[in-house]
């Protein structure tokens, strides 16, 4: 596989679930990101990830927990959701954290369409 | 006040004609970076074209070309020859700023839909 993974595609959730949103890229990539999308909202980041390590936690509610064991594979987990966490969340890799991603941009899964009921 | 600004919602376009998308954009940091990413409706954000603050061309790739004005701080995407394939959501982005371990966010505008017309 190439690029950027991200499982499930689809996830409907009760409030009181809790569920783990899994992203893994084959890029050989050091930075990775998670991104929440809401319909007419620009994209907002949530986090950000350098070599495993946490850079940024943009005021994310601790209901959204990131997790990433090494610079290949991120994991968003999610507990307690709300209604208004329904969202496209979408993952992004990029050689590192500079420059935005430069002259490459950064480069983006399919997204997963979280559903909270 | 909003850092990114893209005041079309909705635009058509007819096949093979040229298209331009705007932005606009508001930073006080002198090093700052513009992209344009594509979404079609699969969900994946796709890069387009890059364009550095102190890059003096404009940026080309492709059918893709980046209208960059600095002193009136925009950055518009001109499409060429558009495609039926080229209808998706179109979105301008931003990195500015230097944080700890050197990291530079992007913030992204809310999007074009573009519809190609046969």
């Amino acid at each position: 596989e190439t690029g950027v993974t991200q499982t499930p595609r689809h996830l409907v959730m009760g409030m009181t679930n809790k569920k783990s949103l899994k992203c893994e890229q084959h890029l050989g990539h050091n930075a990775m990101y998670w991104y929440k999308q809401s319909a007419k909202k620009p994209l907002e980041l949530m986090f950000v990830y350098s070599l495993e390590e946490r850079v940024e936690n943009n005021s994310v509610p601790s209901r959204f927990s990131p997790e990433c064991p090494n610079s290949s594979h991120l994991f968003l987990h999610l507990h307690t959701l709300q209604p208004e966490d329904s969202a496209l969340y979408l993952c992004a890799s990029s050689q590192d954290v500079f420059l935005g991603g430069g002259a490459y941009g950064y480069t983006f899964g399919s997204g997963t369409r979280l559903t909270v009921v | 006040a909003q850092k990114i600004t893209q005041t079309q919602p909705g635009m058509f376009v007819q096949e093979k004609e040229a298209v331009t998308l705007d932005c606009t954009y508001d930073t006080s940091d002198p090093s700052y970076g513009l992209f344009w990413y594509k979404q079609p409706s699969s969900g994946e954000m796709i890069f387009l074209i890059y364009q550095g603050s102190y890059d003096q061309q404009n940026a080309t790739e492709g059918r893709y070309s980046l209208n960059f004005q600095k002193a009136r701080k925009s950055a518009n995407l001109v499409i060429s020859a558009s495609q039926l394939g080229d209808s998706a959501m179109y979105f301008c982005a931003m990195r500015e700023g230097v944080k700890a371990g050197g990291y530079q966010k992007v913030t992204f505008g809310t999007g074009t839909k573009l519809q190609v017309i046969p």
